[in-house]
C-alpha cells in the first residue's frame, strides 16, 4: 500500500463550488505539505504543517484553507473554486529527523479541473 | 526570479547516451534534492545531498556548494528513464524551492 495517499485522484467541478482534497500518510511523519503544479511552473507551496497544532501559509495560500485533523491527515479546501485553480495538486510528507535537509515523500497527485 | 534554475528544459537522447541535467540555486541551502516525475504524474525522490556525490544504479548526483550548482547524470540511458527530473533545495529555514523541471525523452 502507498505511504501517502490522496483522494480523489481526479475531480471536475464548477466555479463557485467548495472542494476538499484529502491526504493521508502511514509514514508517521510530523510534517505535511500541499503543493500545486501548473504546466511550465515548478511545484508551489500552498500550505504546510509541522505538527497537528501548527499550520503555515505557503507561497500561494490565497483561495485555499487547510485542516490537520490528525498526524496522519491533512486536507486542503477550496472554499469557492475558480478556473485558475485548475492544476495538479500534491500532498507530501517529511520527517523531522536531524541532519541537513528533509526528504519529502509525495502522494500520487489529484488532478483538479474547475469549469 | 526563481531560486532554482534548471537546464535544459527539454532533452531528447538516444538510448545508451550519457545524460546530464544541471541545476543552479541562489539561496543558502541545507540540502539539494533530485526528484523524478513519471508520465503518470507521481513524484519520487531520487537523491538528497548536501555535499559531494551520490550514486544509485545508473544515476549519479553531484553538488558543488561553492558554485551553488548540482548535476544529475544518467549513464547508459534507457527509454524507461523518460520522465521529468526536478531539482529542489531546502533552504536554511527548511523551506523547499523547486525548479521547473527537465523533461527527458529517451528514444530507443
Amino acid at each position: 500500500d502507498a505511504d501517502v495517499t490522496q483522494t480523489p485522484r481526479n475531480r471536475i467541478t464548477k466555479t463557485g463550488k467548495r472542494i476538499m482534497l484529502e491526504c493521508s500518510q502511514t509514514k508517521g511523519h510530523d510534517r505535511m505539505y500541499w503543493y500545486r503544479q501548473d504546466p511550465g511552473l515548478g511545484l508551489r507551496l500552498i500550505y504546510y504543517s509541522f505538527d497537528v497544532k501548527d499550520i503555515n501559509k505557503g507561497e500561494i495560500s490565497d483561495g485555499y484553507s487547510v485542516s490537520r485533523q490528525a498526524q496522519a491527515k491533512f486536507s486542503l479546501s477550496l472554499e469557492s473554486a475558480i478556473p485558475n485553480q485548475t492544476a495538479l495538486y500534491f500532498c507530501a510528507t517529511s520527517d523531522t529527523g536531524s541532519g541537513s535537509g528533509y526528504e519529502q515523500f509525495f502522494g500520487p497527485g489529484t488532478r483538479l479541473t474547475v469549469l | 526570479k526563481n531560486e532554482v534554475e534548471q537546464s535544459p528544459q527539454n532533452l531528447t537522447a538516444q538510448e545508451g547516451e550519457f545524460i546530464t541535467i544541471n541545476c543552479s540555486y541562489s539561496v543558502g541551502i541545507s540540502a539539494l534534492h533530485w526528484l523524478q516525475q513519471h508520465p503518470g504524474g507521481g513524484i519520487v525522490s531520487l537523491f538528497m545531498l548536501s555535499s559531494g556525490k551520490k550514486k544509485h544504479g545508473r544515476l549519479i548526483a553531484t553538488i558543488n556548494i561553492q558554485e551553488k550548482h548540482s548535476s544529475l547524470h544518467i549513464t547508459a540511458s534507457h527509454p524507461r528513464d523518460s520522465a521529468v527530473y526536478i531539482c529542489a533545495v531546502t533552504n536554511t529555514g527548511n523551506q523547499f524551492y523547486f525548479g521547473t523541471g527537465t523533461s527527458l525523452t529517451v528514444i530507443p
